[in-house]
């Protein structure tokens, strides 16, 4: 149980094209939905946290009109990184909790951007 | 701020090896304290946790103790497997009621037969 996917798990895109990441709990409801940015041999930064039926909270230096996050159910978040730059080429990786505060967070797999 | 350091991988060990990996971690009040771990191709998934001071966490034969003086928990296993090759990523969850991780940097551990 405890299942979380991703889709998709990797992707290509150009230079100013919008990219939707998907991030859906397959065996339990969600209420709180974490996405994260990994970098090569870096850590996971935490981007913003978002709460089914509300607005997601971002952390300091994240842009939240570059990276619009949308949590319209209790088993699904989207990320979607709008007019990508290489600089946005990433691994991004988002998480599920039952609830927020103590509970174990499941993990998706992953999405590789690259933007060319 | 809260932060947490890991030591610089990659570790490699041969098989039946002992394991340390190092975290320690900055924070105010109590935090909990995770290791999660990353199999090739697989996202992160829960390995041990302690919530509170003196506490062990174990699990498939890897230990942490949460150590509040030294700020430290150390991941320990007696004897590694090939299968045991993984990234560990070390957090703390502070005491704020949002369920934010903090991570480590990660440690690639590679067992050699």
């Amino acid at each position: 149980g405890a299942v979380v996917s991703q889709h998709p798990s990797r992707v290509i895109c150009k230079s100013g094209t919008s990219v939707k990441i998907e991030c859906r709990s397959l065996d339990f409801q969600a209420t709180t939905m974490f996405w994260y940015r990994q970098f090569p041999k870096k850590s996971l930064m935490l981007m913003a946290t978002s709460n089914e039926g509300s607005k997601a909270t971002y952390e300091q230096g994240v842009e939240k009109d570059k990276f619009l996050i949308n949590h319209a159910s209790l088993t699904l978040s989207t990320l979607t990184v709008t007019s990508a730059h290489p600089e946005d080429s990433s691994f991004y990786i988002c998480s599920a909790s039952i609830s927020g505060a103590y509970n174990e967070q499941f993990f998706g797999p992953g999405t590789r951007l690259t933007v060319l | 701020g809260n932060s947490v350091t890991q030591m610089e991988g990659p570790v490699t060990l041969s098989e039946e090896a002992f394991l340390t990996i190092n975290c320690t971690y900055t924070a105010t009040g109590y935090p909990s304290l995770f290791w999660y771990v990353q199999y090739p191709g697989e996202g992160l998934q829960l390995l041990l946790k302690a919530t509170k001071a003196d506490d062990k966490g174990s699990n498939k034969g890897f230990e942490a103790t949460y150590r509040k003086e030294t700020t430290s928990f150390h991941l320990e296993k007696g004897s590694v497997q090939v299968s045991d090759s993984a990234v560990y990523f070390c957090a703390l969850s502070d005491q704020s009621n949002t369920g934010k991780l903090i991570f480590g940097q990660g440690t690639t551990l590679q067992v050699k037969p």
